[in-house]
């Protein structure tokens, strides 16, 4: 299995600008995390799906993200417009039912100048 | 609700020595307790679980971690360090229903290994 697949690896983009980050889970998994990880932060979820449907959205900071899970194999996180706050690493996982193993992708390193 | 506290940001020992990466946790059901290491420029991957069963639970790269209920504890070790072990390291816990399948991670321990 290919693992957790996600696009871009790095994302340089100026503030004010839409940036779309990408996510393919595992096949089989059910389903699919978004973290974002800053020094000052540490790692926090942002939002998970099961089956495709948002469960909990509370981790997203504001209006401006946004994220889709329009299938089983494809979810998109999305920001508009940007921020120089928004830099971090972006984290997509994914884990088949139950309490079972969070598998992650390599991350997107997003910086907004 | 759930929550993780790592002691000590950053941990340092020289190769060869004990390794000891404290978790402690707080959990309303019965626990579900991961240990995670992130490698630099890289995604977590999982060294170890404890779900039911043995409390003492063997993973990769020779870590083991005990589950403590009475310590509410879940400490990380491994008995010889290796340069290669230079990582962080991110304690995890789930409740164990269905609809708590969510992992709240501790804020990572930096383990530094020196020769």
């Amino acid at each position: 299995d290919a693992g957790v697949i996600q696009s871009p690896r790095h994302e340089v983009t100026e503030m004010g600008q839409e940036v779309t980050l990408r996510c393919k889970p595992i096949s089989g998994h059910n389903s699919l995390f978004w973290y974002r990880q800053t020094m000052m932060r540490g790692l926090e979820l942002l939002i998970y799906f099961n089956n495709n449907v948002p469960i909990d959205d509370s981790g997203m900071p504001e209006d401006r993200f946004s994220a889709k899970m329009p299938n089983a194999s494809f979810s998109t996180l999305k920001i508009q417009p940007s921020e120089p706050r928004d830099s971090a690493v972006y984290f997509c996982a994914s884990k088949s039912g139950g309490v079972d193993t969070q598998y992650f992708g390599p991350g997107t390193r997003l910086t907004v100048l | 609700a759930q929550s993780v506290t790592q002691l000590g940001s950053h941990v340092s020992v020289s190769e060869g020595a004990l390794v000891l990466l404290r978790c402690n946790y707080s959990s309303s059901v019965p626990p579900y307790l991961f240990w995670y290491v992130q490698y630099p420029n890289q995604g977590l991957q999982l060294l170890l679980k404890y779900t039911t069963g043995a409390t003492l639970v063997k993973g990769i790269n020779g870590f083991e971690a005990e589950f403590k209920k009475s310590e509410t504890s879940f400490h990380l070790t491994k008995p010889s360090a290796h340069m290669s072990d230079a990582a962080e390291y991110f304690c995890a816990v789930s409740g164990n229903t269905g609809t708590a399948s969510k992992l709240t991670f501790g804020t990572g321990t930096r383990l530094q290994v020196t020769l």
